[in-house]
């Protein structure tokens, strides 16, 4: 059974740094073929794709938002982790983790954590 | 960029109806598109693959068509657990999604 799931603060504040964790079992990101991702929703808006790192270290950005954003991950921990930097009130959402099942399609998704950024 | 917008915003419809939903690009997709339903308070499920291919476990009352800039999403046959809000995404040029179909019950 595949799961994942997000972790890390449900609030920050303006100019700061969010790190969020995607945590996974039931599959190997060290294996041809696997990726993993982030998604967001604003509250009430529609998704918007963040960034996905494949099995092998390759990663994509959204165009707009890549220079604030960095993906990695630790394939031992079967974590991966995204930082946005300069953080704004029109980031606050919920953030989801997500497998690239397709490939470029996503069948499996964390159930998401929201993100409040206030001072 | 590759824009998706999606038609109607907000569809009404009843118990045993068969609707239908649009999706159409900004410039040519071949057929790298995918649908997606999404429930109040949960993350989007997988429907359709590839503009046409059902997602495996999901309901043959859901189908997806077309190629090129313009694609549907039709559910046949209404049940009462349908009316969520559907996505489409396409996948030809990094991802972007469209604005979403809320489909609310009449």
């Amino acid at each position: 059974q595949i799961t994942l799931k997000e972790s890390g603060p449900t609030l920050v504040k303006p100019t700061q740094t969010l790190t969020l964790t995607c945590t996974f079992s039931g599959f190997s990101l060290s294996a041809s073929g696997g990726a993993v991702g982030w998604i967001r929703q604003p509250p009430g808006k529609a998704l918007e794709w963040l960034a996905l790192i494949h099995w092998d270290d390759d990663k994509r950005y959204s165009p707009s938002l890549s220079s604030r954003l960095t993906i990695t991950k630790d394939t031992s921990k079967k974590q991966v982790v995204l930082r946005m930097t300069n953080m704004d009130p029109v980031d606050t959402g919920t953030y989801y983790c997500i497998r690239d099942s397709g490939p470029d399609f996503f069948a499996d998704w964390g159930p998401g954590m929201l993100v409040t950024v206030s001072s | 960029d590759i824009q998706l917008t999606q038609s109607p915003s907000t569809l009404s419809a009843s118990v045993g109806d068969r609707v239908t939903i649009t999706c159409r690009a900004s410039q040519n997709i071949f057929t790298w598109l995918a649908w997606y339903q999404q429930r109040p308070g949960k993350a989007p499920k997988l429907l359709i693959y590839k503009a046409s291919s059902l997602e495996s476990g999901v309901s043959p009352r859901f189908s997806g068509s077309g190629s090129g800039r313009e694609f549907t999403l039709t559910i046949s046959s209404l049940q009462p657990d349908d009316f969520a809000t559907y996505y489409c995404q396409q996948y030809n040029y990094y991802y972007t999604f469209g604005q979403g179909t809320k489909l609310e019950i009449k």
